[in-house]
């Protein structure tokens, strides 16, 4: 696509449900990231993918909070048993190519996550 | 470990006179660094990049960034501030630890233009 582009925009939901959220990269980018963007505070990165493959996860807070992307290009990040700690911006970035740093990451507009 | 830091957390400038927004950066190897600005709902745009190919990098609308290594910084400059520059920038730094292009992301500068 166009651009990259990130669904829902908004999710409210109860603690202690699972969420889904989804991340359409553009389409010719190899690489895909997610970043959880606190209110206030700048992204951090949770995980990566290399088309499929799921090199790094090192960012990822707890094992409540898992990733895929099966055919290396749609992606979804899943929190279960969500926290109010949970509740932040998360960012889905793509790019062409890994493991060059320069090279530019393309950000989808967020989905906000609130948990009660 | 790849670091950024942001020397002011809120910048305010009035319409027409320039901008500086501060920013070092601590890295183990030659880094590569960015600047991304955040409008209102909005996603992440970047502003401009440094990749070693020249010290002073052109950027979107009039910003650019000197990189000085002697001094580890990255500042943010625009000769004359516009009201549509009110935003949120972030100075970041790339990491490519674990094969990837992991990003850090300073706490970023919120900047007010005032008329």
């Amino acid at each position: 696509g166009a651009g990259v582009s990130q669904s829902p925009r908004y999710k409210v939901t109860k603690r202690g449900q699972d969420v889904t959220l989804r991340c359409d990269p553009i389409s010719s980018h190899a690489t895909l990231y997610w970043y959880q963007q606190a209110l206030g505070q700048g992204p951090e990165f949770l995980t990566y993918f290399n088309y499929e493959a799921q090199p790094d996860k090192s960012g990822l807070p707890s094992d409540r909070f898992s990733a895929e992307r099966p055919e290396g290009s749609i992606s979804t990040l899943t929190i279960q048993r969500t926290e109010q700690r949970d509740s932040a911006m998360y960012r889905c970035a793509s790019s062409l190519l890994a493991g060059v740093g320069e090279e530019t990451q393309y950000f989808g507009p967020g989905t906000r996550l609130l948990v009660l | 470990a790849q670091s950024v830091t942001q020397l002011d957390s809120h910048v305010s400038v009035s319409e027409g006179t320039p901008v500086l927004l501060r920013c070092n950066y601590s890295s183990s190897y030659s880094p590569s660094l960015f600047w991304y600005v955040q409008h209102p709902n909005k996603g992440l745009q970047l502003l401009l990049k440094y990749t070693s190919a020249a010290t002073l990098v052109k950027g979107i609308n009039g910003f650019e960034a000197e990189f000085k290594k002697s001094e580890t910084s990255f500042h943010l400059t625009k000769p004359s501030a516009h009201m549509s520059d009110a935003a949120e920038y972030f100075c970041v730094v790339s990491d490519l630890r674990g094969g990837g292009n992991k990003l850090t992301f300073g706490t970023g500068t919120q900047l007010k233009v005032e008329l």
